[in-house]
């Protein structure tokens, strides 16, 4: 089943504006990814943080985590049209892991020039 | 750097017949893992394996069969394909267990009719 769940489905913003994805999950996790498509292609990762980590910056993205409340948010920072995308959380179990990331349905994000 | 090759990039096939999508990835990844994505589902895993010689089953994996003859390479076979199994499909893999990010393949789009 769905671990993770994007929130909004769809989010539509200004070039330059600053865009911000929820994650909700629902088991212990060891740690949680953010990956980007864009469209007809493959994943790729973003960033990861650890189930001991609040925060985590890379770049223009922002990544909070809050175990407590089991849901993590992304935020772009000043948003370019190369950024338009469906952005994906996923998550890997306390378990370790081998089984695989379990993924949310996705956020689809539109930056409007 | 080739990372994770998915072969074919397209394919349509009739109700019934059979095929094998080929992932190869030249990372030297212990763990790969074979998803599909269908609209407004995310992704899904299918079946994964840890290591050379070992498979194991994912969320859905009905209808589906792997191997992992060779390292480098894990194969994904529909016995006789049913237009439920219309998806794109991604081939990963990764290095550990869940601790850092995986790498994709750019999908196979396929269609069963």
């Amino acid at each position: 089943s769905q671990q993770g769940e994007e929130d909004p489905q769809a989010l539509s913003i200004q070039e330059g504006e600053n865009a911000t994805m929820n994650c909700s999950y629902k088991t212990s996790i060891n740690n949680l990814q953010w990956y980007r498509q864009n469209s007809g292609r493959g994943l790729v990762h973003l960033i990861l943080i650890r189930s001991n980590e609040r925060e985590k910056h890379s770049g223009r993205l922002r990544v909070t985590l809050d175990t407590s409340k089991k849901s993590s948010s992304l935020l772009i920072t000043a948003s370019r049209a190369a950024d338009t995308a469906s952005y994906f959380c996923a998550t890997v179990n306390s378990g370790g892991g081998a089984d695989g990331l379990t993924f949310g349905k996705g956020t689809h994000l539109i930056i409007q020039p | 750097n080739a990372g994770v090759t998915q072969t074919p990039k397209f394919r349509v096939l009739k109700t019934g017949q059979s095929m094998t999508l080929l992932c190869a990835q030249d990372m030297n990844h212990e763990y790969m893992y074979w998803y599909r994505q269908d609209p407004g589902m995310g992704l899904r895993l299918i079946h994964y394996s840890v290591g050379e010689g070992t498979t194991a089953k994912g969320e859905v994996p009905d209808g589906y069969n792997v191997s992992r003859l060779k390292k480098q390479n894990f194969l994904l076979g529909l016995e006789s394909a049913a237009p439920s199994q219309t998806s794109v499909y991604f081939c990963a893999s990764s290095p550990f267990r869940g601790k850092t990010e995986a790498f994709f393949g750019q999908g196979t789009r396929l269609t069963v009719v």
